[in-house]
């Protein structure tokens, strides 16, 4: 595809479920992040791969949230036992380098979480 | 944590118009880069300015940076309707991972026709 891709769009979670958000980086792109966007927030980091070694979760809020990379390419980031807090949109970049550093982050539109 | 803070937070100007904003920061940075947000979708990477430039030009955008001061801006020129949308500034912090950045809250420009 021209672009990242991320999958569901929208998604509706009674609190407790678990849910699943996949994101698919542009081809050939060694670095995905993944950040958090709260409503009239800017985004927030959550974690960061280089290929298939995730290189740094420092952003992610609690070990409910869990993200893998397992073949370098698409990356699943999965929210365990949803609590109405982790209502936000999740989105995903991808950049060609293997370090974000200089290297332009290309965003996906993002899947927009509620917790109910 | 968020890094950055611009200001205005809401700004509404007519078509044709000049819009400026500006961007805060608060630790020293590899990198500044600006990004529009349209209403329901991602981020579009506008610009990106290294900490040894000053200024640059891309279009009818304009960024400072002033590293003194720890703050840029970001200027539209003969603002159309299309530019209405969310503007954010995002930083690369010195010593910080490998470029994850970190977004301030972002200015909401309202360009009327």
């Amino acid at each position: 595809g021209a672009g990242v891709s991320q999958s569901p769009r929208y998604k509706v979670a009674k609190r407790g479920q678990d849910v699943a958000l996949r994101c698919d980086p542009i081809s050939g792109h060694v670095s995905l992040f993944w950040y958090q966007q709260a409503l009239g927030q800017g985004p927030e980091f959550l974690t960061y791969f280089q290929n298939e070694a995730q290189l740094d979760k420092s952003g992610l809020p609690s070990d409910r949230f869990f993200a893998e990379r397992p073949e370098g390419s698409v990356s699943t980031l999965k929210i365990q036992r949803t609590q109405q807090e982790d209502s936000a949109v999740y989105l995903c970049a991808s950049s060609l380098g293997s370090s974000g550093r200089l290297h332009t982050q290309y965003f996906g539109p993002g899947t927009r979480l509620t917790v109910l | 944590s968020q890094q950055g803070e611009e200001d205005p937070q809401a700004l509404s100007i007519q078509e044709g118009e000049n819009a400026t904003m500006n961007c805060s920061y608060k630790t020293s940075i590899n990198n500044l880069q600006w990004y529009r947000q349209n209403s329901g979708r991602g981020l579009v990477h506008l610009i990106l300015i290294r900490s040894n430039e000053r200024e640059k030009h891309s279009g009818r955008l304009r960024v400072t940076l002033d590293t003194s001061k720890k703050s840029s801006s970001l200027l539209i020129t003969a603002s159309r309707a299309a530019d209405t949308a969310s503007y954010f500034c995002a930083t690369d912090p010195l010593g910080g991972s490998q470029g994850n950045l970190i977004f301030g809250k972002g200015t909401k420009l309202s360009v009327k026709p």
